[in-house]
This record gives structure tokens, C-alpha cells and sequence, in this order.
């Protein structure tokens, strides 16, 4: 597609459940990355693919996230259990393998 | 340890002033890149720039000009004759290796009032 897409926009769910956030990143973009924005900060780093694996997951806050991209392109950025403090704008981006990151719309997370 | 530093929380100027927006970063890699994004009410981050550590030229594309220096770990963003439409928040980001997460400063919020 002609940029990053990133679905849903906006995502409310209770506490204690699970979800699921979806990044369609730039056709032939081989690297991908999730990062994490709360109001007023910059996006913080979670996950980083090159291909179809995690090179670098080191930003992941705990156990209840996960991401996938099996097959190099779409990823989804999986949450288990949410809690309040997993409300924030989710951001995907994409690049070349060396070039600069493109970045999507952000799905906005609402936990409450 | 990487880190981006964006003193300058908010700037608000009138339209047609000149702004500078700082950054310092640290970083104990001899290799890496420093970039700006801008961030519109819209949301979506929009690239700017991307500058490699081994060029310390100066860059300027129409009303934006960067000024890199090695020696002060400062990459500064200057915007002349501001418009309304500049009003966004700017993010320095700095990243360590070719490929690779980016470590991202805490913005300046700018705001340019006719």
C-alpha cells in the first residue's frame, strides 16, 4: 500500500482481557517495528523484525506482549490480560533495511 | 547508554519568527544516525531528516536547516519565517546501527500563533 496502515485506530477493551493490534507495513519493507506513545512522551521502542523475526524484542515490557510477523510482512502486536497502564497510542512503522522508519496512524489503546 | 535530550518542552512564537528546536544525544557507538520527525495533531509521525555521525555538514531544504555538532552531541532544527501550519510536536530521534530501534527524546511542542 502507499503507507503504513494500522488497524483498528481506536481499540477500548476491559481489563483483564486480551487484544490483538494489526500493522500492514510499506510493500517491500523488510524491517518492521511496534513502538508505544503515552500523552506527552515520545514513542518508546518495543519490538523490532527484520524479515520474519524479532531482532530486537528487548522493549517488550513483560510477558503479556507478543508479536508476530510470520510471514514478513503484516504484524500484529498481541496483548494478554491488559491493565490500565497498557492504555496508549501503539505505533508501527516500516523501512527499508537501512533507510528511515515510516510510520503508520497508531491504533489508540483504551483500557478500562 | 543511548539518550535523547529535547530540553524545550513547548515554544510558542508568532508567525514569520525564526525557531530553533534543541537536541543533545549520548550515545557510545562511533556509528549512528540522528533524525527529526514531526508530529501533527493528526498524529502520524512524518519523517524529516536522517544524518549519519561521519557527516557534520550542515543541511538546509527550503525553511528547515539542521545544524550538526559532534563536539557539543547536539543535532539543533531550525525553522525560518515559521507559518501556522509548523505548529506540531518535533521529535529527535537517534538511532545506533544501521538497521535498529530508535531512541526518541521527549519532544518540543511548537506552536506558531498568527
Amino acid at each position: 500500500g502507499a503507507g503504513v496502515s494500522q488497524t483498528p485506530s481506536n481499540k477500548v477493551t476491559e481489563k483483564g482481557k486480551y487484544v490483538e493490534l494489526r500493522c500492514d507495513p510499506i510493500s517491500g519493507h523488510t524491517a518492521l517495528y511496534w513502538y508505544r506513545q503515552s500523552l506527552g512522551q515520545g514513542p518508546e521502542f518495543l519490538i523490532y523484525f527484520q524479515g520474519t523475526g524479532a531482532a530486537d524484542d528487548s522493549g517488550l515490557p513483560n510477558d503479556r506482549f507478543f508479536a508476530v510477523r510470520p510471514e514478513g510482512s503484516v504484524s500484529t502486536l498481541k496483548i494478554q490480560r491488559t491493565e490500565r497502564g497498557d492504555s496508549a497510542v501503539y505505533l508501527c512503522a516500516s523501512s527499508l533495511r537501512t533507510g528511515e522508519a515510516f510510520f503508520g496512524q497508531g491504533t489508540r489503546l483504551t483500557v478500562v | 547508554a543511548q539518550k535523547v535530550t529535547q530540553a524545550q518542552t513547548e515554544i510558542s512564537v508568532v508567525e514569520k519568527e525564526d525557531v530553533t528546536l534543541d537536541c543533545v544525544y549520548e550515545t557510545r557507538d562511533t556509528t549512528y544516525y540522528l533524525f527529526w520527525y514531526k508530529q501533527p495533531p493528526s498524529g502520524e509521525l512524518v519523517f524529516l531528516i536522517r544524518r549519519n555521525s561521519f557527516d557534520e555538514q550542515n543541511e538546509i531544504s527550503g525553511r528547515y536547516s539542521w545544524n550538526f555538532q559532534k563536539s557539543t552531541s547536539s543535532f539543533n532544527f531550525t525553522i525560518t519565517a515559521s507559518q501556522v501550519v509548523d505548529s506540531a510536536v518535533y521529535f529527535c530521534a537517534l538511532r545506533a546501527n544501521q538497521g535498529g530501534k530508535l531512541i526518541f527524546g521527549q519532544g518540543t511542542e511548537l506552536s506558531v500563533k498568527p
